[in-house]
């Protein structure tokens, strides 16, 4: 357990409306990450973080924001949801402190109708 | 860029037996490589790693892979499987091995387990 905490961990939102996500951590992990879970795809990176208001773009970034204003929360946000939006989304941290290693939450089940 | 391919989606085995999950990769550097597993309504568990040290890693649950940079593979192996084992495996690649990684991941296999 890496102390993550995610919410919801189940949404269903209807289209054009805008849905925000939220991963918590509490044990000072440097660096965070959003994943998207879809069924033939695996897992793909959408935005991480490598701080405090230091983000970046992954693979699948288009259609969601995100945000870091305090180390132990990144917010995955997306403006205006679509049908293709609806996945399971991961949240993920690493840093020294872990062992280098990448460890995941729970996940948040969003449906998007 | 990196890439993962896991072949086939699902494998079947009866209790007892071997379990082999193939996982090969691409990459224009040395890789890192790892196999996470998922439990049902769950996130991912870290299995095992490879970081450029011993070529046979060994992970939790009586599960190794090895590398073989000969044939870009580091495919999954248990010897006796058991009904526990049923989960979802995913094969990752990553440049580097540090906290600040980003992972490739394959597209999973589903391990089932007959009795």
């Amino acid at each position: 357990d890496a102390g993550i905490t995610q919410s919801p961990r189940h949404k269903v939102t209807e289209t054009g409306t805008p849905v925000t996500l939220r991963c918590h951590q509490t044990e000072n992990h440097r660096y965070m990450y959003w994943y998207r879970q879809d069924p033939g795809h695996g897992l793909r990176l959408i935005h991480y973080s490598y701080g405090v208001k230091d983000t970046d773009k992954g693979e699948v970034s288009d259609g969601y924001s995100v945000s870091r204003s305090k180390t132990e929360d990144f917010l995955l946000t997306l403006e205006s949801a679509t049908s293709s939006q609806t996945s399971v989304y991961f949240c993920a941290i690493s840093s020294q402190g872990s062992g280098n290693t990448i460890y995941f939450g729970e996940g948040s089940w969003l449906t998007v109708v | 860029a990196q890439s993962v391919t896991q072949l086939g989606s699902h494998v079947s085995v009866s209790e007892g037996a071997l379990v082999l999950l193939r996982c090969n990769y691409s990459s224009s550097v040395p890789p890192y490589l790892f196999w996470y597993v998922q439990y049902p309504n769950q996130g991912l568990q870290l299995l095992l790693k490879y970081t450029s040290a011993a070529t046979l890693v060994k992970g939790i649950n009586g599960f190794e892979a090895e590398f073989k940079k000969s044939e870009t593979s580091f495919h999954l192996t248990k010897p006796s499987a058991h009904m526990s084992d049923a989960a979802e495996y995913f094969c990752a690649v990553s440049d580097r091995g540090g906290a600040n990684s980003k992972l490739t991941f394959g597209k999973g296999i589903t391990l089932s387990v007959r009795p």
